[in-house]
């Protein structure tokens, strides 16, 4: 049964800094692409950034690029996403998803973790 | 970059009942299109992908169809446990673009 376990959510105060981390099993991690998608309060679904499964392609959406890098660890089945410079925009819950597929230039994701709730507040 | 557009925001229907759920795309996605359903209080989960392929293990009940800038997510005969969002989202390359999402009710 896949599994992906976020960990590292909390509050932040605006302009501060956090890290995310997702603990994935039950599947070969190493053969799939990786992502983050968020959801803040009242509104709908949001991707925030992909990687491949080799580490080679990153991608993020415009509203967090420069701000966020995504990275994993296959030797580890770990997914990160550092945040910098949060703002009350970035609240949200963060869900670790799981591509379907390795690499591409798009991806649709088969399986979501629980979610961590980062609160952006002074 | 790709926008999509999710119609309607909202319906309300009766047990039995065929609802339908629009979603269009800004430019041709081809058929990158997955549709995603979140139960209030669960995790989105995955339905259809390739705009038509059923996900293993979901009713038969769901459908999807279209290409390119129309497509369709329809749900033959509604049952309460279909109460939820219901999300488009196209992949045919970063940066990744969800509809805004249909809430389902039963009436």
């Amino acid at each position: 049964e896949v599994q992906l376990v976020e960990s590292g959510g909390g509050l932040v105060q605006p302009g501060g800094s956090l890290r995310l981390s997702c603990a994935a099993s039950g599947f070969t991690f190493i053969n799939y692409a990786m992502g983050w998608v968020r959801r803040a309060p009242g509104r709908g679904l949001e991707w925030v950034s992909s990687l491949s499964h080799n580490d080679g392609s990153r991608s993020y959406a415009d509203s967090v690029k420069g701000r966020f890098t995504i990275s994993r660890d296959n030797s580890k089945n770990t997914l990160s996403l550092q945040m910098n410079t949060l703002g009350a925009d970035d609240t949200a819950v963060y869900y670790c998803v799981k591509a379907t597929t390795a690499a591409g230039r798009g991806y649709c994701f088969d399986s979501w973790g629980q979610g961590a709730l980062v609160t952006v507040s002074s | 970059d790709i926008q999509m557009t999710q119609s309607p925001s909202s319906l309300s229907a009766s047990v039995g009942d065929r609802v339908t759920v629009s979603c269009r795309a800004s430019h041709d996605i081809s058929n990158y299109l997955a549709w995603y359903q979140q139960r209030p209080g669960r995790v989105p989960y995955l339905l259809i992908s390739a705009a038509s392929t059923l996900r293993s293990g979901v009713p038969s009940r769901f459908s999807g169809s279209g290409s390119g800038t129309d497509f369709t997510l329809t749900i033959s005969s509604l049952q309460p446990e279909d109460v939820a969002t219901y999300y488009c989202q196209s992949y045919v390359s970063a940066p990744l673009t969800f509809g805004g999402g249909t809430t389902v009710e039963i009436k």
